[in-house]
């Protein structure tokens, strides 16, 4: 898996926008960008995915540059519980890669009032 | 609802006994994995398993035995081999490639 660089801490206001960025530059043309968040004592749950285009769901935007060095998670009106480690991971597609997928130090965001 | 079960929550041994933590899921998932996570750390494959009756070694798999005679049911042993078991210990299953469902862990204290 290519190897991915998040800030260790981020702080965000609630209800301004929290862009999360993440490095990783040796990105090979089969591996997508997965991003994940732990809240606090509890299992990590899956956020968003994307392979070069621009990925939007009911939890997050997921901005990837152009040349795929690196990407940005944008959780667009932060709440209190948006509070986490937020976990960069890249990765190829295949049956047998989810569970094998390096969960880093992550960047823990804190959302404050 | 669907989801994945670990249990217990909290879980006390002394030094030199053998544990087994619980991980059921009811997703029908055909894969299942087991990570340790340390304090401030990110998680390391312990095992895994993408059918019954199989599983593969991951990064850290020395001290761990699991088993995988059920599709619902994948049980870790933290055996006395484990030199630094004091962990916090998360099951996940997966039915595609794109995503991990994850149970809420069990904290395990061996003093």
């Amino acid at each position: 898996d290519a190897k991915t660089t998040q800030p260790p801490s981020m702080d965000c206001a609630e209800g301004r926008a929290a862009n999360l960025p993440c490095n990783h530059s040796t990105i090979s043309g089969n591996e997508y960008v997965y991003w994940y968040r732990q809240i606090h004592s509890q299992g990590p749950q899956y956020i968003i995915h994307g392979l070069k285009n621009n990925e939007t769901n009911e939890m997050a935007s997921l901005i990837i540059t152009e040349d795929r060095k690196s990407s940005t998670l944008i959780l667009p009106h932060a709440t209190l519980r948006d509070t986490a480690v937020y976990y960069c991971i890249v990765r190829p597609r295949g049956n047998t890669n989810a569970g094998k997928s390096t969960f880093g130090d992550g960047t823990t965001l804190t959302v404050k009032p | 609802d669907g989801g994945i079960t670990q249990s217990p929550k909290y879980l006390f041994r002394k030094e030199g006994q053998n544990v087994t933590l619980s991980c059921e899921q009811n997703l029908n998932h055909d894969a299942m994995y087991w990570y340790r996570q340390d304090p401030g750390q990110g998680l390391r494959l312990i095992y895994y398993s993408q059918i019954v009756n199989d599983f593969q070694k991951g990064d850290i798999a020395e001290g761990y035995s699991v088993s995988r005679e059920k599709k619902e049911s994948f049980p870790l042993t933290v055996t006395s081999a484990q030199k630094n078991p004091t962990a916090f210990y998360l099951c996940a299953s997966s039915m595609d490639d794109i995503s991990l469902h994850f149970g809420n862990g069990t904290r395990l204290t061996v003093t």
